[in-house]
């Protein structure tokens, strides 16, 4: 199994801007996916791409792949107040493995 | 989507004692299910993979002596904190695969916050 490692390890921006949050990883993957935790709370899948999908959508949320630099990044548009969270990227593997993940705060 | 519970979401207990976590899958069948633990301010740690009809499978440094974990059903998987001790509070959150095959996106539980005093 192997981790992804997230960059920035924390980002502060203000509320209606673009946050984008980087990803890199080592090993070969099927799929790769991210996940945001709210403090104190449990984990919600955001998205899942699949190593033949160079990009991918959903609502606000775009996420990139690029296998050949074994990098994704996920970006948030038109940030609001609750999208104050952490962020986590999981390249596919036998376990579910995190890095440190990535502290968004979104400052109304 | 699909949904894991965890019960309790928190619990106080007093060094020396064993607290039951449980988790469960509310509609879906998990022969799978992962025990992760996670300190403030810190990302998760996988503790160890439970397996329904099989022993779990822990990871390095994580002691299968103190953390008892038991899948008695494609449902239910409970893990037991022998023994705590203050350094044992932390927030544990389980999780069960919901795709087919190819390991699809994970469903997790709400956590549980253990406090040992």
């Amino acid at each position: 199994s192997q981790q992804g490692e997230e960059d920035p390890q924390a980002l502060s921006i203000q509320e209606g801007e673009n946050a984008t949050m980087n990803c890199s990883y080592k090993t070969s993957i099927n799929n790769l996916q991210w996940y945001r935790q709210n403090s104190g709370r449990g984990l919600v899948h955001l998205i899942l791409i699949r190593s033949n999908e160079r990009e991918k959508h959903s609502g606000r949320l775009r996420v990139t792949l690029d296998t050949s630099k074994k990098s994704s990044s996920l970006l948030i548009t038109a940030s609001r107040a609750a999208d104050t969270a952490s962020y986590f990227c999981v390249p596919h593997g036998q376990n579910f493995v995190f890095g440190p993940g990535t502290r968004l705060s979104v400052l109304p | 989507g699909a949904v894991v519970s965890q019960h309790p979401s928190r619990v106080i207990c007093k060094s020396g004692t064993s607290v039951k976590i449980e988790c469960r899958s509310l509609d879906f069948q998990a022969t799978t299910m992962f025990w992760y633990r996670q300190f403030p301010k810190q990302s998760l740690m996988l503790m160890a993979t439970s397996n329904e009809g099989s022993k779990a499978t822990y990871e390095q440094g994580v002691e299968k002596d103190k953390f008892l974990i038991n899948h008695a059903s494609l449902t239910l998987s409970t893990l037991t904190v022998t023994s705590a001790h203050p350094e044992d509070s932390s927030f544990y959150i389980c999780s069960a695969p919901g795709g087919r095959g190819e390991m699809g996106e994970q469903y997790f539980g709400p956590g549980t916050r253990l406090t040992v005093t």
